[in-house]
């Protein structure tokens, strides 16, 4: 299975740049997603396909990369956007996901 | 509005079955591709398995082929799993989802959630 690496935690304060990387253990080519989930929810697409914005999220996310390493981006960070995110891919089978980068808004 | 809601859960033993069900509305049911995922209590999310739009073609992960079924009516906007011989590590929230576009793997709707657990 594919493996996606993520950083476990971050923190920064509001009004930062902040970026979530996700590696792959091989190739997904652009069949990278990016997703969203705070406590007690179910996850919420941000991006797919490596870097096209879900219709209704904000322009301060984006997302960048290809072939074995991705980023997520916020910028600027807002307090709302405490939670974990999680990147997953869809061009191996079966599908995976990383293991989460909970973001802390000082 | 698009909605997906789970129901279903609950607790069972060690050895048990259990159907899981995820009914859709304010969408064409019958257009897209449809997923089950769960997410252990503090752990990451995997994904379970699939159904296209026909039920002709289904799909599994290999910690589930053989004990899970997935399944479908369009014409009840309904997709189900059948959890059968249930282990401790089944225990979790299960989700439905919605696949964006046929066969890209992004899932825009998510339903809220349905937790099992698995315990004597």
């Amino acid at each position: 299975d594919t493996v996606l690496t993520q950083s476990p935690a971050l923190a920064v304060s509001p009004g930062e740049r902040v970026t979530i990387s996700c590696r792959a253990s091989e190739s997904v080519s652009t069949l990278m997603h990016w997703y969203q989930q705070k406590p007690g929810q179910q996850p919420k697409l941000l991006i797919y396909l490596a870097s096209n914005l879900e219709s209704g999220v904000p322009a301060r996310f984006s997302g960048s990369g290809s072939g074995t390493d991705f980023t997520l981006t916020i910028d600027p960070v807002e307090a709302d956007d405490t939670a974990t995110y999680y990147c997953q891919q869809s061009w191996n089978d079966p599908l995976t996901f990383g293991s989460g980068t909970k973001l802390e808004i000082k | 509005e698009v909605q997906l809601v789970e129901s279903g859960g609950g607790l069972v033993q060690p050895g048990s079955s259990l159907k899981v069900s995820c009914v859709a509305s304010g969408f064409t049911f019958s257009s897209y591709v449809m997923h089950w995922f769960r997410q252990a209590p503090e752990n990451g999310i995997e994904w379970l398995a699939y159904i296209n739009t026909d039920s002709s073609s289904t799909h599994y992960a290999e910690t589930v082929k053989g004990r899970f079924t997935i399944s479908r009516d369009n014409a009840k906007n309904t997709v189900d799993m059948q959890l059968s011989s249930l282990r401790s590590e089944d225990t979790a929230m299960y989700f439905c989802a919605r696949e964006k576009y046929y066969y890209d793997g992004t899932f825009d709707y998510w339903g809220q959630g349905v937790m099992v657990t698995v315990s004597s």
